[in-house]
């Protein structure tokens, strides 16, 4: 069964602080590993997509890192911000055709405090 | 960016009467539409995959008959959860995929919070 593992599941960090969050994963094959960050009682918004052959793609103070090796990803935030706080969600797409689903990690609950 | 709005984003009802949530996609023509349902402090799961134009393809355990899904349109979907229970009070999410340009890209709504009382 195609799995996404996330850890920590919460994790409070001050503001100013860096952090990253990990996400193990089984999908395999898969065509793509996307972060996303979902506020509480909003949508799911996508931070970073990596396909297979990419090991890191930044956007802004979101660094996701991917190893497909060992099937593991990262996604690390530097100088966390108060607006940090929320769920991130591990999420990978099977290749599996135009059907494939998307297989979503349990996610990470962030907190950042002052 | 492509942008999925829902509507609408809250709804309070009573056990046994039926709520329609919609699902538009505003920029782009989604073929794809997915509807997911999220319980506090837990994932998103998916409930059923709809394609404009044909019936809904619901996941294991998802009643059909319950969650009615319409699909007219190549930018609206809607679910409606019929006879409305509070078991069925949650977040529910839809998502539409965006074939064009070069990625094959799932956008997400911005949710609807359900509570049956």
């Amino acid at each position: 069964k195609n799995q996404v593992e996330q850890s920590p599941q919460s994790l409070i960090i001050l503001e100013g602080k860096n952090c990253t969050l990990q996400c193990n994963y089984t999908v395999s094959p898969f065509s793509n590993l996307r972060w996303y960050k979902q506020d509480t009682g909003r949508g799911p918004v996508s931070l970073t997509i990596m396909t297979f052959s990419e090991n890191t793609k930044s956007n802004g103070r979101y660094t996701a890192t991917l190893d497909a090796d060992t099937k593991q990803s990262s996604l690390h935030i530097t100088a966390s911000q108060l607006s940090d706080s929320a769920s991130y969600i591990c999420v990978v797409r099977p290749f599996t055709g135009t059907a494939s689903k998307l297989t979503f990690g349990t996610g990470t609950r962030l907190q950042v405090t002052l | 960016g492509a942008v999925v709005s829902q509507h609408p984003s809250w709804v309070i009802c009573k056990s046994g009467t039926s709520v329609k949530i919609e699902c538009r996609s505003l920029d782009f023509q989604a073929t794809t539409m997915f509807w997911y349902r999220q319980f506090p402090k837990q994932s998103l799961m998916l409930m059923a995959t709809s394609n404009e134009g044909s019936k809904a393809t619901y996941e294991q355990g998802v009643e059909k008959d319950k969650f009615l899904i319409n699909h007219a349109s190549l930018t609206l979907s809607t679910l409606t959860v019929t006879s409305a229970h509070p078991e069925d009070s949650s977040f529910y999410i839809c998502s539409a995929r965006d074939r064009g340009g070069w990625s094959d890209t799932q956008y997400f709504g911005p949710g609807t919070r359900l509570t049956v009382l």
